[in-house]
């Protein structure tokens, strides 16, 4: 079953950084690309950014330039996301997503609180 | 950036009866346009991609369509675990955007 497993909840203060991960299983991980979703309590999708899977270049979305740094290990078929200088604004789910246009496979979200 | 606007924000519908959910752009994404369909506590799903297709799995009652720029999500015959909370996203350029959703309630 093809599916993207991401890592567990957690809690952080403003202005520190965030990494978490996302793991593909039932497929060839270098085949899609993997996008970066996020969604705020009670609010709507936002995307992030990409990353194409096979070359490790990346894309991000304009307000995100230079805090979102996306990375992977693809031995292990893994897409690692950090964000920094984290805000209480940042508090989100985090979702992965994989696919070369649409996004077909999400992992069930990685919950990020922002709180001092 | 593409910019994609549903409306409306809240539709009420009656089980059984049609649903129809709408998703503008403001400029062209030719037919690069995916619906999803998000239930509370879940991660979105996607039920349409190229404006038309239906993902694997999602039923026939859900169809899509476009006119122009304006793009239309029609669900027949509401069932009970059609009531969620629908996006509309385009990736025909980047950044990828959503639109704001379209919440399908009980009425």
């Amino acid at each position: 079953q093809e599916q993207l497993v991401q890592s567990g909840a957690e809690v952080k203060e403003p202005g520190a950084s965030v990494k978490l991960s996302c793991t593909a299983s039932g497929y060839t991980f270098t085949s899609y690309y993997i996008h970066l979703i996020r969604q705020a309590p009670g609010r709507g999708l936002e995307w992030m950014g990409v990353l194409h899977s096979s070359g490790g270049s990346t894309r991000s979305a304009p307000k995100f330039q230079g805090r979102l740094i996306i990375t992977r290990d693809t031995s292990a078929g893994t897409a690692y996301m950090e964000l920094r200088r984290l805000t209480s604004d940042d508090t989100a789910i985090y979702y992965c997503a994989r696919g070369n246009t649409y996004m077909d496979v999400w992992g069930k979200g990685t919950t990020i609180t922002v709180s001092s | 950036e593409v910019v994609l606007t549903q409306s409306p924000a809240t539709l009420s519908v009656s089980p059984g009866e049609r649903a129809t959910l709408s998703c503008r752009a403001n400029q062209s994404v030719s037919i690069y346009l995916a619906w999803y369909q998000q239930k509370p506590g879940q991660a979105p799903r996607l039920l349409i991609y190229g404006t038309f297709t239906r993902a694997t799995g999602i039923p026939a009652r859900f169809s899509g369509s476009q006119s122009g720029t304006e793009f239309t999500l029609t669900i027949s015959g509401l069932q009970s675990d059609d009531f969620a909370v629908y996006y509309c996203q385009q990736y025909y350029s980047w950044p990828r955007t959503f639109g704001e959703g379209t919440k399908v309630e009980v009425k």
